[in-house]
């Protein structure tokens, strides 16, 4: 059973525009919350995170929402470049629990110039 | 300082073989994890080592499957008897402390069941 989920496989944006990246959970015991990026034959590389008593998570180019009620988070990444076209991975914990990671199925990103 | 290495990147094996998995994880991680990716899944938690100690296997299937840390050398993930199911890009990841977001991963061994 899927837990989080990532309904866009794919996401086309133009350079320096902004890409907005969804996702959505089941368990209300998740409280803890990450972004990974991943590079074709690399791992995923953490991103940014959040926890569930923020709503909002800033990082330079990067802002993760959190909206709890709804489940929902999402991913901003202003403005698009080149090296950001990966594959973004959403990841979800019970912070008591924190090890064992439940992750989306992926967003595929690209930037086009 | 070099991440974690994973090998081999790619192994092929047939119904019925064993594969083999090895994590070698970053210096001075003591915590490993590890991840399989079914095609069109997201990664799904497997299990968690320490040196010498399983702690967390709740994610890894009942039959053929094994996990190790020992004292020496890299972790082993260990699948006996491989079915086609098994095919799976498989990532393995470590920290310096438990944590999620310390978990560095390493770039995977996708495995093929022919």
């Amino acid at each position: 059973d899927q837990q989080v989920k990532q309904n866009s496989p794919s996401l086309s944006v133009q350079e320096g525009r902004i890409s907005i990246l969804n996702c959505d959970y089941t368990n209300s015991m998740f409280d803890y919350f990450l972004w990974y990026k991943k590079y074709p034959a690399e791992g995923p590389t953490f991103l940014i995170s959040i926890s569930s008593i923020k709503d909002k998570n800033e990082d330079g180019r990067f802002t993760v929402f959190l909206n709890k009620s709804a489940k929902h988070l999402s991913l901003h990444i202003v403005p698009s470049q080149p090296g950001d076209s990966a594959v973004y991975f959403c990841a979800a914990s019970i912070y008591s629990n924190d090890y064992k990671l439940s992750f989306g199925a992926g967003t595929t990103v690209t930037v086009r110039a | 300082n070099a991440g974690v290495m994973q090998n081999p990147r790619h192994l092929v094996r047939r119904r019925g073989q064993e594969a083999r998995l090895r994590c070698s994880p970053m210096k001075g991680h003591s915590h490993v994890y590890w991840y399989r990716q079914l095609p069109e899944e997201g990664l799904k938690f497997m299990v968690y080592l320490q040196k010498e100690n399983i702690i967390d296997e709740s994610g890894m299937p009942k039959e053929r499957f094994s996990a190790e840390f020992p004292k020496e050398g890299p972790s082993i993930l260990r699948i006996q008897q491989v079915v086609r199911g098994d095919s799976a890009a498989y990532f393995c990841a470590s920290s310096p402390s438990l944590g999620g977001y310390e978990q560095y991963f390493g770039p995977g061994t996708r495995l093929t069941v022919t």
